[in-house]
């Protein structure tokens, strides 16, 4: 079966520190897998996304995330945070169905505030 | 990057009646929308798939009478609440997928449904 845990609901740094948010899966496929960033009342935006190429992978406003399939994760990082960044971050794996469909996964979500 | 709209992007509406949400890319074609439902402070819901020129495909626990989803176009899904009652009351997002041989998801902007 296919799903996504994220491992902190809430998670609180001051500005310019390190963001961490954390993401493990469970997929029988090789899966594909997602991060996107929802602002309040506001839609969703990618953030980054991973397909089995570079384990590495760069997203937009300096966020990234490291595939570790060994350790069944993909988390997000970005090196300094910034008061834009407050927003909620949802951890997305893609996988696909009979006849060439795929569906996504949700995790729960984790909610990321920036303090002065 | 493409481009998702929702109208309206806020409705209040009174308990028995019902209410039309439109979803359309902009900028490209979809063959397939999707609709999900978000309630406060948790993660999307998928509601159900939509095929351009099919009847869509609901997942396990959404009334399909209850919640229309016509794909008229390859630009336009609409998701109709019939005979809205307060526990309607949501953020409903669609999105539609881009992309080969990985898919993303695009997301519109959401509308939040109040019944009173």
């Amino acid at each position: 079966a296919q799903s996504v845990t994220q491992l902190d609901s809430h998670v609180s740094v001051s500005e310019g520190t390190p963001v961490l948010l954390r993401c493990n899966y469970s997929s029988s496929y090789s899966p594909s897998l997602f991060w996107y960033v929802q602002h309040p009342n506001k839609g969703l935006q990618l953030l980054l996304k991973y397909t089995s190429a570079a384990t590495l992978v760069k997203g937009i406003n300096g966020f990234e995330a490291e595939f570790k399939k060994s350790e069944t994760s993909f988390h997000l990082t970005k090196p300094s945070a910034h008061m834009s960044d407050a927003a909620e971050y949802f951890c997305v794996v893609s996988f696909p169905l009979f006849g060439g469909y795929n569906k996504l996964i949700f995790g729960a979500g984790t909610r990321l505030a920036v303090h002065p | 990057g493409a481009v998702v709209s929702q109208h309206p992007s806020w409705v209040i509406c009174k308990s028995g009646t019902s209410v039309k949400i439109e979803c359309r890319s902009l900028d490209f074609q979809a063959t397939t929308m999707f609709w999900y439902r978000q309630f406060p402070k948790q993660s999307l819901m998928l509601m159900a798939t939509s095929n351009e020129g099919s009847k869509a495909t609901y997942e396990q626990g959404v009334e399909k009478d209850k919640f229309l989803i016509n794909h008229a176009s390859l630009t336009l899904s609409t998701l109709t609440v019939t005979s809205a009652h307060p526990e309607d009351s949501s953020f409903y997002i669609c999105s539609a997928r881009v992309g080969h041989p990985v898919y993303e998801q695009y997301f519109g902007p959401g509308t939040r449904l109040t019944v009173t």
